[in-house]
């Protein structure tokens, strides 16, 4: 009964491709999120979506782009892997975007760039 | 740039009271402080939040001073499982921006 799943767990591939990671979420949450978490163990928001508004964190660069095909998923496509995208991508969920709703989240997807 | 100091590590004994502090002095009157932990290659976990009363649920209870500029998050009876890092998080009410910073490490020994 896993809330928020992503797929794949692991995800190991050559710089300057591309690939997607998929997030779903079985809780009826209306938001949703995109975290990275670097080397360091700091996790920063990347993405925020709801009722087809996107908030991106101005730092994200534009070779990340989410799709939202219904409310349940939430997908991360990375164009031209670089060195540095190596890292922990937690995709999460909450219901509304208020402070006061607490945000659940996947256990992520490990992306390594050979 | 989190809002929120936390000592770096913590032990405790397991079926001991974990008591992990957290300061956040500058906190403003509509933000929220969370409270998550992350157990080894897991996603974090939502524990707990609140805004000024003190707050309990099934895994934890969290203390809000009356000034609001520090709380602590208290884990009545620690176990093993209960290994991980937390982190204290305040969060503005109208809008969904969450920071993480480094956490407090618990290790919750036998």
């Amino acid at each position: 009964d896993t809330a928020v799943s992503q797929t794949p767990k692991y995800l190991v591939t050559q710089m300057g491709n591309d690939k997607s990671i998929k997030c779903e979420q079985n809780l009826g949450h209306d938001t949703m999120y995109w975290y990275k978490q670097d080397s360091k163990k700091f996790l920063k928001i990347m993405f925020s979506y709801n009722n087809k508004e996107l908030i991106i964190n101005e730092t994200v660069p534009n070779r990340f782009s989410p799709k939202s095909p219904d409310k349940a998923h939430f997908n991360l496509h990375i164009n031209s892997l670089e060195l540095g995208d190596s890292a922990v991508y937690f995709c999460a969920s909450s219901q509304g975007w208020t402070g006061d709703q607490p945000q659940h989240f996947g256990d992520g997807t490990r992306l390594s760039i050979l | 740039d989190a809002k929120t100091t936390q000592p770096p590590s913590m032990d405790c004994a397991e079926g001991r009271a974990a008591n992990l502090p957290c300061n956040h002095s500058t906190i403003s009157g509509n933000e929220y402080v969370y409270w998550y932990r992350q157990i080894h290659s897991q996603g974090p976990q939502y524990i707990i939040h609140g805004l000024k009363n003190n707050e309990t649920n099934e895994m934890a209870s969290l203390i809000i001073t009356e000034d609001r500029k520090s709380s602590t998050l208290i884990l009545p009876h620690a176990t093993l499982r209960d290994t991980a890092v937390y982190y204290c998080i305040v969060r503005p009410y109208n809008n969904n921006d969450m920071r993480f910073g480094a956490g407090t490490r618990l290790t919750v020994k036998p």
